[in-house]
């Protein structure tokens, strides 16, 4: 079956760089997307999501581009603080939500 | 308001025992859905509900049962534990999803249960 998938299952980046995650899908008919973080011991939680007809969003600190084309989502985090640290997936299609494996970002001090 | 509440956080089982995990949310949400996440597997979606009296099956469902008899409740059953059952549950919860309903598209989770089958 057709599935989300991650390119790095971990990213380490220096505190205040930007960081950049990012997730391929297979699913052409996918028409929402979301991203999650999940902290260690705990659920995931909603970060920022985007429809189809759109290709970029923004919210506090972090930005998610959406090409289409290529069936690419990436998640793009400014200035990236300690309590950025987590693993973060992206899921699609709100009924059936599957996600990523995830990839594990880590803020260096 | 709770969110979403799942109990118990952690249990062990003998292989052959069965249990229920449950999971209760106070959101008035119509969608709800478990998932087992695994180490590097990412989360899987085990069942799903719509709302009261309606389930499907997502990608993993061999093995659990699950029911929706009221909007706020939507445990999750192992019959038959087994050891490939080993791992962290998550349950989820949305607004409404349909036709012609406003789909937000967040799913609200609970902290997990931990679940280990010797």
């Amino acid at each position: 079956g057709e599935s989300v998938g991650l390119h790095l299952p971990t990213l380490s980046v220096q505190e205040g760089d930007n960081s950049i995650i990012n997730c391929a899908y297979s699913n052409s008919a996918s028409d929402y997307f979301i991203w999650y973080k999940q902290e260690s011991g705990k659920g995931p939680q909603f970060i920022i999501d985007i429809r189809s007809n759109m290709d970029k969003r923004q919210g506090q600190r972090v930005t998610v581009l959406l090409n289409k084309t290529v069936k690419h989502l990436s998640l793009q985090i400014a200035a990236t603080q300690p309590g950025d640290s987590a693993v973060y997936f992206c899921a699609e299609n709100p009924s059936d939500m599957r996600f990523g494996a995830g990839t594990r970002l880590t803020v260096k001090p | 308001n709770a969110g979403v509440t799942q109990t118990p956080k952690f249990q062990v089982l003998k292989t052959g025992q069965s249990m229920t995990l449950q999971c209760a949310q106070d959101m008035n949400h119509e969608y709800m859905s478990w998932y087992r996440q695994d180490p590097g597997m990412g989360l899987r979606l085990i069942h799903y509900s719509v709302g009261a009296g309606i389930t499907d099956q997502g990608e993993v469902p061999n093995g659990y049962n699950v029911s929706r008899s009221t909007t706020e409740d939507f445990p999750l059953r192992l019959l038959s534990a087994a050891p490939s059952q080993t791992s962290v549950y998550f349950c989820a919860s949305s607004y409404t999803v349909g036709p012609g309903s406003k789909w937000t598209g967040e799913l609200f989770f609970g902290e997990g249960s931990r679940l280990t089958v010797l």
